[in-house]
């Protein structure tokens, strides 16, 4: 099972700041199969970035993907208000598939 | 538009069995990859449950397998999960969730999702 450690576990950050998330797999993601999710308290995830750097439909241009093999990376770069949230990275290319345990965006 | 539409949740008493269905509409559900995935309370996701369209393949997490099992009726739009020796660990919210295309072997990233149903394993 591949094991994902999202980093910072909270970051504190202004709006108009960027944030840069982290995420580092116990083992090689296969064909960067990572996605990033945003997630807001009641509702379901929201699907940002897959294949590591594709932004989803209608996903803001301030969110980007980055990286390969066990490194992968998530950039908001300007906050908005309505970016203050959870965010999870899953990997899709082997089974298990898993997520990490979030990186929450919170209001400094 | 698309929707996902879950139901089926409730409170169970340990050992139990119980049946969750997900009613889908707005894309063509017999040829859509699905999973399930949950959220304990106040935790993170997890992945539960893959199924390709047409039902030849299914995945488990390693935590539900044995005991959970994901069909479908593509006649019906709709997507199932049989659980049963239910746990404490297992209260969670389900979602239901539609893979973004098909095709990747074990499922592959999630496009949209359903607003889940709240399954509680308490005696």
């Amino acid at each position: 099972e591949i094991v994902l450690t999202q980093s910072p576990g909270t970051q504190s950050l202004s709006p108009g700041e960027r944030a840069i998330l982290s995420c580092r797999a116990s083992q090689s993601v296969t064909s960067s199969y990572l996605a990033w999710y945003q997630q807001k308290p009641g509702q379901p995830p929201r699907l940002l970035i897959y294949g590591a750097s594709r932004r989803a439909t209608g996903i803001p241009d301030r969110f980007s993907g980055s990286g390969s093999g066990t490194d992968f990376t998530l950039t908001i770069s300007r906050l908005e208000s309505e970016d203050f949230a959870v965010y999870y990275c899953q990997q899709y290319g082997s089974s298990p598939l898993t997520f990490g345990g979030g990186t929450k965006v919170e209001i400094k | 538009q698309v929707q996902l539409v879950e139901s089926g949740g409730g409170v169970v008493q340990p050992g139990g069995s119980l049946r969750l269905s997900c009613e889908t509409s707005g894309f063509p559900f017999s040829g859509q990859d699905m999973q399930w995935v949950r959220q304990a309370p106040g935790k993170g996701l997890e992945w539960v449950a893959f199924i390709r369209y047409d039902g030849t393949r299914k995945y488990y997490a390693d935590s539900v397998k044995g005991r959970f099992t994901v069909s479908r009726d593509n006649s019906k739009n709709t997507l199932y999960l049989e659980m049963t020796s239910l746990r404490p660990e297992d209260t969670a919210v389900f979602f239901c969730a539609k893979d973004r295309s098909s095709g990747y072997y074990y499922g592959g990233p999630v496009d949209h999702w359903g607003q889940g149903t709240l399954v509680i394993v308490s005696s």
